[in-house]
């Protein structure tokens, strides 16, 4: 149980493209979603805070209006990443906190990551 | 937001338990220690986590000192598979209804043959 998917896995594009990524609870219901990147031989930086029915929650840092996060159901969220450049080249990972559960705590499961090369 | 420290690199024989080592000296006392792996071009992989009790599962063993102030995972029997990096993570601050990991730097834990 709690399996998490993310499509595609890889993804390369041309510079001023946007690209959307998804992530899918597979097997439960996921009211929230985290959005993080990591660069190479770099930790995960949490991007932003996805709950499903409402806006986002960005870091700090983090453009908003690049970075278009959409969480439309309880297992599914996507990040669009909007007129790329090769400095949004990254992996791309997500996460969702299964409120199913019933003991209280916060754990989150980590879909695969999406690499995205921009050229 | 609770802050961890974790050694960056270690090294384990094949087979040998494997001790990794976290310290949390700022945890609150409902907050939790969870602990994630990262193979190499992979997300993050749910270990285990704990609040103040030991606990044990199918993967490892997770110690939590008396005061909390630090933790330590164990893999009994380290295969060349566990070779990745080890995150230690207490959960950060409440925004949007729900808390947030914070990363730290991980350790680096390499099984040899």
């Amino acid at each position: 149980g709690a399996v998490v998917s993310q499509h595609p896995s890889r993804v390369i594009c041309k510079s001023g493209t946007s690209v959307k990524i998804e992530c899918r609870s597979l097997d439960f219901q996921a009211t929230t979603m985290f959005w993080y990147r990591q660069f190479p031989k770099q930790s995960l930086m949490l991007m932003a805070t996805s709950n499903e029915g409402s806006k986002a929650t960005y870091e700090q840092g983090v453009e908003k209006d690049k970075f278009l996060i959409n969480h439309a159901s309880l297992t599914l969220s996507t990040l669009t990443v909007t007129s790329a450049h090769p400095e949004d080249s990254s992996f791309y990972i997500c996460s969702a906190r299964d409120y199913g559960r019933t003991e209280v705590t916060d754990t989150q499961y980590f879909g695969p990551g999406t690499r995205l090369t921009v050229l | 937001d609770a802050k961890t420290t974790q050694p960056p690199s270690m090294d384990c024989a094949e087979g040998r338990a494997a001790n990794l080592p976290c310290n949390h000296s700022t945890i609150s006392g409902n907050e939790y220690v969870y602990w994630y792996r990262q193979i190499h071009s992979q997300g993050p992989q749910y270990i285990i986590h704990g609040l103040k009790n030991n606990e044990t599962n199918e993967m490892a063993s997770l110690i939590i000192t008396e005061d909390r102030k630090s933790s330590t995972l164990i893999l009994p029997h380290a295969t060349l598979r566990d070779t990745a990096v080890y995150y230690c993570i207490v959960r950060g601050r409440f925004t949007s209804g729900t808390y947030k990991y914070i990363f730290g730097t991980g350790t680096r834990l390499k099984v040899l043959a």
